[in-house]
């Protein structure tokens, strides 16, 4: 596609509800990253891909945060029994390779509430 | 822990003001720079990506300088227009850290009043 896409683009979820969220990268961008954004906080860093490979899921705040890439194209991060901290804006960035001169491209986010 | 700072927090202008804001970070084991503009409701845009000390990059009415040395970066807008209302973010890329792993300020929140 044109741009990144993520979807939903809002979320509310119960506390202790699974969700997962998409995101669908530049066709042919080989580096995939997550970012979390907490109000009043800039982007943070959660976990890369280069193809299917996750390189680095040092960012993920626990063990209930899980991405995945399975063909190397679009990406999933679920996050198992949601707590009132994750409520965020989760920012999936994408880029032809991870050292790009031109900076990366983002998607719009997805805006996770839990209640 | 590696932080990144931007002054101000937000900041107020009348059209045609022309207008800067500071990002500082580490001075050490610097590798990139990057400049992004975030308005409401879009998608984060990259402004520039900055490598090199010294380095001035200009695309239109913006123009961003680097201090690798110092550990700072200057974003300039000249002649402010109502549609430069946004976010604008800079995250520093660390020399031997994880690729993609951009440490980034908390922004400047620009308003542009006709």
């Amino acid at each position: 596609g044109a741009g990144v896409s993520q979807s939903p683009r809002y979320k509310v979820a119960k506390r202790g509800q699974d969700v997962a969220l998409r995101c669908d990268p530049i066709s042919g961008h080989v580096s995939l990253f997550w970012y979390q954004q907490a109000l009043g906080q800039g982007p943070e860093f959660l976990t890369y891909f280069q193809n299917e490979a996750q390189l680095d899921k040092s960012g993920l705040p626990s063990d209930r945060f899980f991405a995945e890439r399975p063909e190397g194209s679009v990406s999933t991060l679920k996050i198992q029994r949601t707590q009132q901290e994750d409520s965020a804006v989760y920012l999936c960035a994408s880029s032809l390779d991870s050292n790009s001169d031109y900076g990366y491209t983002f998607g719009s986010g997805t805006r996770l509430t839990v209640v | 822990i590696l932080n990144v700072e931007q002054s101000p927090q937000s900041l107020h202008v009348q059209e045609g003001d022309s207008t800067n804001f500071t990002c500082s970070f580490p001075s050490s084991n610097f590798y990139a720079l990057h400049w992004y503009r975030w308005e409401t409701a879009k998608s984060p845009e990259a402004l520039f990506v900055m490598t090199l000390n010294g380095d001035e990059k200009k695309k239109g009415r913006i123009s961003a300088t680097l201090n690798t040395k110092e550990g700072y970066s200057y974003l300039y807008i000249k002649g402010s227009q109502p549609e430069d209302s946004a976010t604008y973010l800079c995250a520093f890329v660390n020399y031997g850290g994880s690729q993609g792993n951009l440490i980034f300020g908390k922004g400047t929140k620009l308003s542009v009043k006709p």
